[in-house]
């Protein structure tokens, strides 16, 4: 969708390394989001920030940090990748609790 | 926020009418109905939502009961590219939370 992009779209890592995986917006909506999709659980929050430097976890945060110094974007690292990582990643962004929330086209990772 | 139940599959012939029904009886007073759908592997996508009364926008209508128990997402005259999974998902507007989304119904249009 206009206005957000996700990098990189595709990822191949290896266990145990780290990785940043990238979303940024050009649409300056306050509210962000990561989610992982995996087959058969569906969409699971890892992270989501309502501003600069306001961070709060998801139901699946382990294992994961995010960061957001800039409106624009927010980060999500994988301190040290497991395999059960591999999963696709979405960003979403919102301009705030009432209204839609707008997704990226994903990033897929795979960690072997 | 309110828990909801979608049946997982459901089919539809092309140029029909295709109604998405959604449970959600525990919804409270202050939680929104959102439609959301997912097309393949590409990025869930915003459809509508609502609170109380019916809403109608390019894309859908969403039919509320008056008890706010069940809603209907409603696309007129469904196409092939409506294939994909439908979420309905029910949330407050609390401010710090963030959409939940459940399994989906799959609806597959017929040609």
């Amino acid at each position: 969708d206009a206005g957000i992009t996700q990098s990189p779209r595709h990822k191949v890592t290896e266990t145990g390394t780290p990785v940043t995986l990238r979303c940024h917006q050009t649409e300056n909506h306050r509210y962000m989001y990561w989610y992982r999709q995996d087959p058969g659980h569906g969409l699971r929050l890892i992270h989501y920030s309502y501003g600069v430097k306001d961070t709060d976890k998801g139901e699946v945060s382990d294992g994961y940090s995010v960061s957001r110094s800039k409106t624009e974007d927010f980060l999500l690292t994988l301190e040290s990748a497991t395999s059960s990582q591999t999963s696709v990643y979405f960003c979403a962004i919102s301009e705030g609790s009432n209204y839609g929330y707008t997704f990226g086209s994903g990033t897929r990772l795979t960690v072997v | 926020d309110a828990k909801t139940t979608q049946p997982p599959s459901m089919d539809c012939a092309e140029g029909r009418a295709a109604n998405l029904p959604c449970n959600h009886s525990t919804i409270s007073g202050n939680e929104y109905v959102y439609w959301y759908r997912q097309i393949h592997s590409q990025g869930p996508q915003y459809i509508i939502h609502g609170l109380k009364n019916n809403e109608t926008n390019e894309m859908a209508s969403l039919i509320i009961t008056e008890d706010r128990k069940s809603s209907t997402l409603i696309l007129p005259h469904a196409t092939l590219r409506d294939t994909a999974v439908y979420y309905c998902i029910v949330r407050g507007d609390t401010g710090r939370r963030a959409l939940t989304f459940g399994s989906g119904t799959r609806l597959q249009v017929q040609p």
